[in-house]
């Protein structure tokens, strides 16, 4: 199986400016959910696709948005950023396309990015 | 109210010995899961261990055990015989509601996590 991937790396912008984030799902699985990790902090919940479509939401302003394409991988648009979206963004994959457990949910290895 | 609360913010631990980590956690919800993931200095988060609410028995996987206590909304994570490569960020995280056929609701719920030292 092919794990989870993420890029870039890492990224700075300057305040005010977008960025897109990518995350390409482990083979097999459907869904892709996005989190967002300030320095010494737990992950939080940004939202979830399936199916191409959102269908669960943190609570996270509209400047944060995403996309699911055909083949499950996703994007994580954020617009005029802020110095406080300085963070590192995580993407995990879930849900077998083959019906199998509920239980897995896997990581990528992150996108650090800062604002300044 | 926090729904995960880990409350150790630090645990030291010498090589080869075992060391529990603590997990409580605050639902309504009759079906949830609960895990476990490990994040090293680099970044990535590794899955270790799931616990279902109605699995009867506590799960392991190899040196990683979790004592799930129901009744008292626990689910502290075991590790035996220490290495020093588990020195990390633990996180003990939820995922609350019945998942619908097909679909896996990804939302998890992360506590503030635990520092694990190992020593030598």
């Amino acid at each position: 199986e092919t794990g989870v991937t993420q890029s870039p790396t890492h990224l700075i912008k300057t305040r005010g400016q977008q960025v897109t984030l990518r995350c390409s799902s482990q083979s097999g699985h459907n869904t892709v959910s996005w989190y967002q990790q300030a320095l010494g902090q737990g992950p939080q919940f940004i939202f979830q696709y399936y199916r191409e479509e959102e269908n669960g939401r943190g609570n996270f302003p509209p400047r944060f948005s995403g996309l699911q394409f055909p083949n499950y991988s996703s994007e994580l648009n954020v617009n005029a950023l802020e110095l406080d979206d300085s963070a590192l963004y995580l993407c995990a994959s879930s849900g077998r396309t083959s019906g199998g457990p509920y239980n897995e949910q896997f990581f990528g290895p992150g996108t650090r990015l800062t604002v300044l | 109210a926090q729904k995960i609360t880990q409350t150790q913010p630090g645990m030291f631990v010498q090589e080869k010995e075992a060391v529990t980590l603590d997990c409580t956690y605050d639902t309504s919800d009759p079906s949830y899961g609960l895990f476990w993931y490990k994040q090293p200095s680099s970044g990535e988060m590794i899955f270790l261990i799931y616990q279902g609410s109605y699995d009867q028995q506590n799960a392991t996987e190899g040196r990683y055990s979790l004592n799930f206590q129901k009744a008292r909304k626990s689910a502290n994570l075991v590790i035996s015989a220490s290495q020093l490569g588990d020195s990390a960020m633990y996180f003990c995280a939820m995922r609350e509601g019945t998942m619908a056929g097909g679909t896996s609701y990804g939302k998890l719920t992360f506590g503030q996590g635990t520092i694990l030292t190992v020593h030598p």
